[in-house]
């Protein structure tokens, strides 16, 4: 059964820093990952999508990677600012309309 | 576009009453999701439809039905609310061949 897990659940920085947030998977047959980031009391939204056959995407100041056979990606944000606080969680698909959840990293940026 | 919607934003129900959430979207996309979303559990996929007129259960389906009406509509209903579905509920749309997961609002729902 694919497991999905974000650590830390929680993280402050100073603005300014660049960070890097952490998920891991369980099974590498994954068919995409996606990063998503929720504010309080919203629906997510979608931020960079890899599919299986990628190794990274990058957006903006946003950078994910992924590494199948490790089990592993990550979401680098550069220069973060305070209004990139907020809840970011990583999703994977098996390929079989199903997408499995990690628990989310809430991420403080102090002004 | 309105994307992905959802009605109601907020209900209460009591333990033992029905009701039904509903989801539209506006993308021409052809899969759509019902999630629950719990403190500590992250979200996790109760029903889905692969294209219009297919339905399956995903992980948490006990207690929950589904129709998928059309290619737009997708609802949820609860025959008879238990407190352990108080909860967040969220619906979700995809075009496949694209991938990307676009999320409606959410209806909080919370279950006396």
């Amino acid at each position: 059964k694919q497991e999905v897990t974000q650590i830390p659940a929680a993280l402050s920085v100073p603005e300014g820093e660049n960070l890097v947030l952490n998920c891991s998977f369980t099974d590498s047959a994954i068919y995409n990952l996606q990063w998503f980031r929720q504010d309080p009391g919203k629906g997510l939204t979608s931020l960079l999508l890899i599919q299986s056959s990628q190794r990274e995407q990058t957006s903006g100041r946003l950078n994910a990677s992924l590494d199948k056979s490790s089990g592993r990606s990550t979401l680098y944000i550069a220069a973060s600012q305070p209004g990139d606080s907020a809840t970011y969680l990583c999703a994977v698909s098996t390929g079989t309309y199903k997408y499995i959840f990690g628990t989310g990293t809430r991420l403080k940026v102090l002004a | 576009n309105a994307g992905v919607t959802q009605t109601p934003k907020f209900q209460v129900l009591k333990t033992g009453q029905s009701m039904t959430l509903q989801c539209a979207q506006d993308m021409n996309h052809n899969s759509m999701y019902w999630y629950r979303q719990d403190p500590g559990m992250g979200l996790r996929l109760i029903y889905y439809s692969a294209s219009e007129g297919t339905t399956d259960k995903g992980e948490v389906p006990n207690g929950y039905n589904v129709s998928r009406l059309n290619k737009r509509e997708f609802s949820l209903r609860l025959e008879s609310a238990a407190p352990s579905q108080t909860s967040v509920y969220f619906c979700a749309s995809i075009f496949r061949g694209q991938e990307t997961q676009y999320f409606g609002p959410g209806t909080r729902l919370l279950v006396l």
